[in-house]
Protein backbone atom coordinates (compact mmCIF):
# COMPACT_ATOMS: atom_id res chain seq x y z
CA UNK A 1 0.00 0.00 0.00
CA UNK A 2 0.95 3.65 -0.58
CA UNK A 3 2.02 6.29 2.19
CA UNK A 4 2.18 9.71 1.93
CA UNK A 5 3.73 11.94 4.36
CA UNK A 6 4.17 15.42 5.69
CA UNK A 7 6.29 15.95 8.26
CA UNK A 8 5.51 19.72 8.94
CA UNK A 9 2.06 20.15 10.91
CA UNK A 10 2.43 24.12 11.06
CA UNK A 11 4.51 26.54 9.19
CA UNK A 12 4.28 29.93 8.82
CA UNK A 13 5.96 33.17 6.72
CA UNK A 14 6.28 36.44 6.22
CA UNK A 15 3.90 37.91 3.39
CA UNK A 16 6.49 38.14 0.06
CA UNK A 17 8.73 35.00 1.59
CA UNK A 18 9.44 31.74 -0.23
CA UNK A 19 8.29 28.62 2.04
CA UNK A 20 8.83 24.91 1.17
CA UNK A 21 6.64 21.98 2.10
CA UNK A 22 7.94 18.67 2.37
CA UNK A 23 6.48 15.89 1.42
CA UNK A 24 7.83 11.82 1.19
CA UNK A 25 5.39 8.69 -0.63
CA UNK A 26 6.16 5.15 -0.33
CA UNK A 27 5.46 3.32 -3.44
CA UNK A 28 6.64 0.25 -5.52
CA UNK A 29 5.00 1.44 -8.05
CA UNK A 30 7.30 3.27 -10.90
CA UNK A 31 4.09 5.05 -12.66
CA UNK A 32 2.47 7.34 -11.01
CA UNK A 33 0.78 10.57 -10.40
CA UNK A 34 1.63 13.44 -7.72
CA UNK A 35 0.10 16.37 -6.77
CA UNK A 36 -0.35 19.42 -4.03
CA UNK A 37 -3.73 20.15 -3.36
CA UNK A 38 -4.94 23.83 -1.25
CA UNK A 39 -7.97 23.96 0.64
CA UNK A 40 -8.02 27.37 2.36
CA UNK A 41 -11.09 28.00 5.20
CA UNK A 42 -13.54 28.04 3.07
CA UNK A 43 -12.71 24.26 2.52
CA UNK A 44 -13.21 23.90 -1.34
CA UNK A 45 -10.14 21.57 -2.12
CA UNK A 46 -7.96 22.77 -5.24
CA UNK A 47 -5.32 21.57 -7.41
CA UNK A 48 -2.70 23.41 -6.97
CA UNK A 49 0.30 21.65 -9.09
CA UNK A 50 0.66 17.86 -10.71
CA UNK A 51 3.51 16.02 -11.59
CA UNK A 52 3.93 12.63 -13.64
CA UNK A 53 6.60 10.20 -12.31
CA UNK A 54 7.86 9.37 -15.63
CA UNK A 55 8.73 12.93 -16.13
CA UNK A 56 12.24 14.38 -14.94
CA UNK A 57 11.36 18.15 -15.24
CA UNK A 58 9.97 19.49 -12.36
CA UNK A 59 6.42 21.17 -12.61
CA UNK A 60 6.15 24.97 -12.25
CA UNK A 61 2.63 26.75 -12.34
CA UNK A 62 3.32 30.62 -11.80
CA UNK A 63 4.24 30.85 -8.15
CA UNK A 64 4.26 27.59 -7.34
CA UNK A 65 6.63 24.59 -8.51
CA UNK A 66 7.85 21.12 -7.55
CA UNK A 67 11.01 19.93 -6.47
CA UNK A 68 10.53 16.25 -7.26
CA UNK A 69 13.15 13.14 -6.80
CA UNK A 70 11.95 10.07 -7.91
CA UNK A 71 14.70 7.83 -6.43
CA UNK A 72 14.39 9.30 -2.69
CA UNK A 73 10.72 9.52 -3.09
CA UNK A 74 10.26 13.08 -2.38
CA UNK A 75 7.99 15.60 -3.64
CA UNK A 76 8.18 19.29 -2.06
CA UNK A 77 6.35 22.59 -3.20
CA UNK A 78 8.12 25.69 -3.47
CA UNK A 79 5.85 28.81 -2.89
CA UNK A 80 7.67 32.27 -3.83
CA UNK A 81 6.46 35.56 -3.12
CA UNK A 82 3.97 33.95 -1.00
CA UNK A 83 0.42 36.11 -0.51
CA UNK A 84 -1.80 36.35 2.11
CA UNK A 85 -4.02 34.04 0.24
CA UNK A 86 -1.63 31.04 -0.03
CA UNK A 87 -3.06 30.32 4.12
CA UNK A 88 -4.53 27.27 3.53
CA UNK A 89 -3.92 23.31 4.80
CA UNK A 90 -1.89 22.25 1.83
CA UNK A 91 -2.16 18.17 1.20
CA UNK A 92 0.71 16.32 -1.20
CA UNK A 93 -1.41 13.37 -3.12
CA UNK A 94 -0.24 9.90 -4.49
CA UNK A 95 -2.00 8.37 -6.98
CA UNK A 96 -1.41 5.06 -9.09
CA UNK A 97 -1.11 5.38 -12.88
CA UNK A 98 -3.67 2.38 -13.22
CA UNK A 99 -6.93 3.14 -14.38
CA UNK A 100 -8.30 0.54 -11.82
CA UNK A 101 -6.72 2.08 -9.22
CA UNK A 102 -7.70 6.18 -9.43
CA UNK A 103 -7.59 7.28 -5.70
CA UNK A 104 -5.92 9.84 -3.97
CA UNK A 105 -3.80 8.88 -0.94
CA UNK A 106 -3.57 11.88 1.39
CA UNK A 107 -0.57 13.22 3.67
CA UNK A 108 -1.73 14.42 6.18
CA UNK A 109 -1.57 18.28 5.74
CA UNK A 110 0.69 21.04 6.36
CA UNK A 111 -1.23 24.28 7.79
CA UNK A 112 0.34 27.33 5.92
CA UNK A 113 -0.40 30.66 7.27
CA UNK A 114 1.36 33.30 5.64
CA UNK A 115 1.70 36.38 7.59
CA UNK A 116 1.02 40.10 6.80
CA UNK B 1 -18.33 26.39 -16.17
CA UNK B 2 -20.04 25.22 -12.99
CA UNK B 3 -17.76 23.00 -10.65
CA UNK B 4 -18.63 20.12 -8.26
CA UNK B 5 -21.74 20.48 -6.00
CA UNK B 6 -22.75 19.34 -2.91
CA UNK B 7 -25.99 19.23 -1.08
CA UNK B 8 -26.35 19.84 2.14
CA UNK B 9 -23.67 21.86 3.32
CA UNK B 10 -24.21 20.95 6.87
CA UNK B 11 -26.17 17.74 8.21
CA UNK B 12 -27.03 16.79 11.54
CA UNK B 13 -27.89 13.80 12.60
CA UNK B 14 -28.40 11.35 15.85
CA UNK B 15 -26.74 7.80 16.80
CA UNK B 16 -28.14 5.35 14.67
CA UNK B 17 -29.72 7.56 11.92
CA UNK B 18 -28.75 7.52 8.38
CA UNK B 19 -27.45 9.95 6.37
CA UNK B 20 -28.02 10.43 2.51
CA UNK B 21 -25.13 13.10 0.53
CA UNK B 22 -25.70 14.22 -2.75
CA UNK B 23 -22.83 15.08 -5.26
CA UNK B 24 -23.08 16.26 -8.75
CA UNK B 25 -20.10 16.22 -10.78
CA UNK B 26 -19.04 19.20 -13.51
CA UNK B 27 -20.66 18.65 -16.54
CA UNK B 28 -18.89 15.93 -19.25
CA UNK B 29 -17.23 14.17 -15.74
CA UNK B 30 -18.16 10.64 -15.62
CA UNK B 31 -16.36 9.63 -12.60
CA UNK B 32 -17.30 10.24 -8.66
CA UNK B 33 -15.35 9.89 -5.89
CA UNK B 34 -16.29 10.22 -2.32
CA UNK B 35 -13.86 11.14 0.43
CA UNK B 36 -13.66 11.48 4.23
CA UNK B 37 -12.11 13.74 6.52
CA UNK B 38 -12.27 13.03 10.20
CA UNK B 39 -10.79 15.42 12.42
CA UNK B 40 -7.25 13.85 13.43
CA UNK B 41 -7.32 11.03 10.45
CA UNK B 42 -6.82 13.21 7.51
CA UNK B 43 -8.81 12.73 3.94
CA UNK B 44 -9.43 8.79 3.26
CA UNK B 45 -10.92 7.29 -0.02
CA UNK B 46 -14.50 5.82 0.69
CA UNK B 47 -15.64 5.04 -2.59
CA UNK B 48 -15.36 5.58 -6.69
CA UNK B 49 -18.47 5.01 -9.19
CA UNK B 50 -16.94 5.38 -13.04
CA UNK B 51 -19.77 5.13 -15.55
CA UNK B 52 -22.55 3.79 -13.18
CA UNK B 53 -20.32 1.30 -11.05
CA UNK B 54 -18.53 0.91 -8.26
CA UNK B 55 -14.95 0.61 -9.54
CA UNK B 56 -12.73 0.87 -6.59
CA UNK B 57 -14.08 1.09 -2.18
CA UNK B 58 -11.64 2.07 0.41
CA UNK B 59 -11.34 0.73 4.06
CA UNK B 60 -15.24 1.20 5.55
CA UNK B 61 -17.72 -0.55 6.56
CA UNK B 62 -20.52 -2.02 4.27
CA UNK B 63 -23.03 0.45 6.03
CA UNK B 64 -21.48 3.08 4.26
CA UNK B 65 -22.64 2.60 0.34
CA UNK B 66 -23.61 4.54 -2.29
CA UNK B 67 -24.61 5.04 -6.20
CA UNK B 68 -24.35 6.61 -9.44
CA UNK B 69 -27.07 7.91 -11.74
CA UNK B 70 -27.44 7.90 -15.29
CA UNK B 71 -26.77 11.87 -15.05
CA UNK B 72 -23.58 10.84 -13.28
CA UNK B 73 -24.16 12.68 -9.92
CA UNK B 74 -24.02 10.48 -7.13
CA UNK B 75 -25.41 9.71 -3.59
CA UNK B 76 -23.15 8.67 -0.91
CA UNK B 77 -25.65 7.00 2.47
CA UNK B 78 -24.35 5.85 5.48
CA UNK B 79 -26.43 3.61 7.50
CA UNK B 80 -26.42 3.39 11.43
CA UNK B 81 -24.47 6.17 11.87
CA UNK B 82 -22.34 6.53 14.72
CA UNK B 83 -20.31 9.11 16.54
CA UNK B 84 -17.38 8.90 14.56
CA UNK B 85 -18.79 9.18 11.57
CA UNK B 86 -18.54 12.96 11.86
CA UNK B 87 -16.88 14.53 9.22
CA UNK B 88 -16.21 16.21 6.23
CA UNK B 89 -17.46 14.22 3.45
CA UNK B 90 -15.65 15.55 0.06
CA UNK B 91 -16.95 14.34 -3.28
CA UNK B 92 -14.93 14.76 -6.48
CA UNK B 93 -14.96 14.41 -10.01
CA UNK B 94 -13.12 13.97 -13.06
CA UNK B 95 -13.37 13.12 -16.83
CA UNK B 96 -13.86 9.70 -19.29
CA UNK B 97 -11.39 7.65 -18.15
CA UNK B 98 -8.01 7.98 -20.75
CA UNK B 99 -9.43 11.17 -22.39
CA UNK B 100 -8.84 13.57 -19.70
CA UNK B 101 -5.98 14.87 -17.05
CA UNK B 102 -6.39 12.71 -13.91
CA UNK B 103 -7.13 15.82 -12.17
CA UNK B 104 -9.68 15.24 -9.59
CA UNK B 105 -11.92 18.59 -9.02
CA UNK B 106 -13.50 18.74 -5.61
CA UNK B 107 -16.72 19.73 -4.33
CA UNK B 108 -17.51 22.59 -1.14
CA UNK B 109 -18.37 19.18 1.17
CA UNK B 110 -20.76 18.56 3.62
CA UNK B 111 -19.88 18.62 6.93
CA UNK B 112 -21.70 15.54 9.14
CA UNK B 113 -22.61 15.71 12.63
CA UNK B 114 -23.56 12.53 14.42
CA UNK B 115 -24.78 13.35 18.03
Amino acid sequence: AQTVTQSQPEMSVQEAETVTLSCTYDTSENNYYLFWYKQPPSRQMILVIRQEAYKQQNATENRFSVNFQKAAKSFSLKISDSQLGDTAMYFCAFMKHAQGAQKLVFGQGTRLTINP
Amino acid sequence: EAGVTQSPTHLIKTRGQQATLRCSPISGHTSVYWYQQALGLGLQFLLWYDEGEERNRGNFPPRFSGRQFPNYSSELNVNALELEDSALYLCASRGRLGLAPNEQFFGPGTRLTVL
